[in-house]
């Protein structure tokens, strides 16, 4: 079973710029989860969605951040315009169902450092 | 809300040594427990989990953990580490209708 596949591995901007991370799920799994994880930190979950709807986005920083899951299957996370703080690790994840009961499958992350 | 504590930031051990480490959760109700671990250069990955029953669960590569409900604790232990073992540790919990949250990790070094 192919596992979560992120792109890029590594990126490196400049502040005000703008980027774009992408994942595709575990064939099958109806939810996806962003998590940005900053250096000496555990992940820390910035928006989840079940298909292609959002089901919770209350610490994703609406101002700079935006995702999004067309067809229910990819999804794209852009940073617009990015500040010195965003260098963190993006990891993606995804599960089959939002239950009690579930395991979420991580990928590689793309490592961002902003300049 | 739910918040997760590691009570180690950095643990360096010798081969052969037993390792413990420590999570507690702050949550009242009823939870879900996962280890996660993150070999260099590897993505995250289960280690072991606990729903329900045997508050004693059993993981890969010969980790066990051990759910104390009054201590609101979920420690990782294993009793002979070796150098592949070398990796950081992450505790999570799980609340129905919440978020799953991390600890902040535990990276554990095993000199050979």
């Amino acid at each position: 079973e192919a596992g979560v596949a992120q792109s890029p591995r590594y990126k490196i901007i400049e502040k005000r710029q703008s980027v774009a991370f992408w994942c595709n799920p575990i064939s099958g799994h109806a939810t996806l989860y962003w998590y940005q994880q900053i250096l000496g930190q555990g992940p820390k979950l910035l928006i989840q969605f079940q298909n292609n709807g959002v089901v919770d986005d209350s610490q994703l920083p609406k101002d700079r951040f935006s995702a999004e899951r067309l067809k229910g299957v990819d999804s794209t996370l852009k940073i617009q315009p990015a500040k010195l703080e965003d260098s963190a690790v993006y990891l993606c994840a995804s599960s089959s169902v939002d239950g009690f009961l579930e395991e979420q499958f991580f990928g590689p992350g793309t490592r961002l450092t902003v300049l | 809300a739910q918040s997760v504590s590691q009570h180690n930031h950095h643990v360096i051990l010798s081969e052969a040594a037993s390792l413990e480490l420590g999570c507690n959760y702050s949550y009242g109700g009823t939870v879900n427990l996962f280890w996660y671990v993150q070999y260099p250069g590897q993505h995250l990955q289960l280690l072991l989990k606990y729903f329900s029953g045997d508050p004693l669960v059993k993981g890969i590569k010969g980790f066990e953990a051990e759910f104390i409900k009054s201590k609101f604790s979920f420690n990782l232990r294993k009793p002979s580490v070796q150098w592949s073992d070398t990796a950081e540790y992450f505790c999570a919990v799980k609340a129905a209708g919440n978020k799953l949250t991390f600890g902040g990790g535990t990276r554990v070094l095993v000199k050979p």
